[in-house]
């Protein structure tokens, strides 16, 4: 069974950085894609990032694009999301998620990890 | 990297079939054969139902199906049951990246 819990959200201010965690359980971790997904409150869902099975190649959203880093540790099967010059817009649940081998999509999501960016 | 329309409600009794739509270009949703719709109760994780546009991950009710006319996909939910009141979000792969509609919220009357 699929398992993937998130870590190291909280209050962080508008500028300063923050690194979230996923560990990821339950299935072969480096041989799925993952991405980041986030839901600022009230609102949808927004992808944020995805990194290949292999970590060599990431893709951002816009708006995070220059600010976060995605990366992982296939030997701790632990994916992770480093969010520098953090914006109130960056207030939101973040997802960790898993991608669906042989699709472009995203199937399985952890409980989500809420941060806020706030003075 | 535009978010994807969705209807912001839709509505039916139970038992009826009630379909959201969702709307994108040809650079996603017309483009691209993953399309996929997603469950989402409130405050918890969102559920995959359908992806590549039609197909259902094992325990899916097949009372869910999808489609997909040009750049717009369709989720239809038949026989509808109180469970099944969520909001529901389509998504597709664009190239290099994955978009979102904005998110319909089902209200079984």
């Amino acid at each position: 069974q699929v398992h993937l819990v998130e870590s190291g959200g909280g209050v962080v201010q508008p500028g300063r950085s923050l690194r979230l965690s996923c560990a990821a359980s339950g299935f072969t971790f480096s041989r799925n894609a993952m991405h980041w997904v986030r839901q600022a409150p009230g609102q949808g869902l927004e992808w944020v990032a995805v990194i290949r099975h292999d970590g060599t190649n990431e893709q951002y959203a816009d708006s995070v694009k220059g600010r976060f880093t995605i990366f992982r540790d296939n030997s701790k099967n632990t994916l992770y999301l480093q969010m520098s010059s953090l914006k109130d817009e960056d207030t939101a649940v973040y997802y960790c998620a898993k991608d669906l081998s042989g699709s472009y999509t995203v199937d399985y999501w952890g409980q989500g990890i809420l941060v806020t960016v706030s003075s | 990297q535009s978010a994807l329309t969705q209807p912001p409600s839709a509505s039916g009794s139970p038992g009826q079939s009630v379909t959201i739509s969702c709307t994108g270009t040809s650079s996603d949703v017309g483009g691209y054969n993953y399309v996929s719709w997603y469950q989402q109760h409130p405050g918890k994780a969102p559920k995959l139902m359908i992806f590549d546009v039609s197909k259902r991950p094992s325990g899916v009710p097949d009372r869910f199906s999808g489609s997909r006319s040009g750049n717009t996909a369709s989720l239809t939910v038949s026989g509808l049951l109180a469970e099944d009141e969520a909001y529901y979000y389509c998504s597709s792969y664009a190239g290099t990246n994955w978009v979102f509609g904005g998110g319909t919220k089902l209200t079984v009357l």
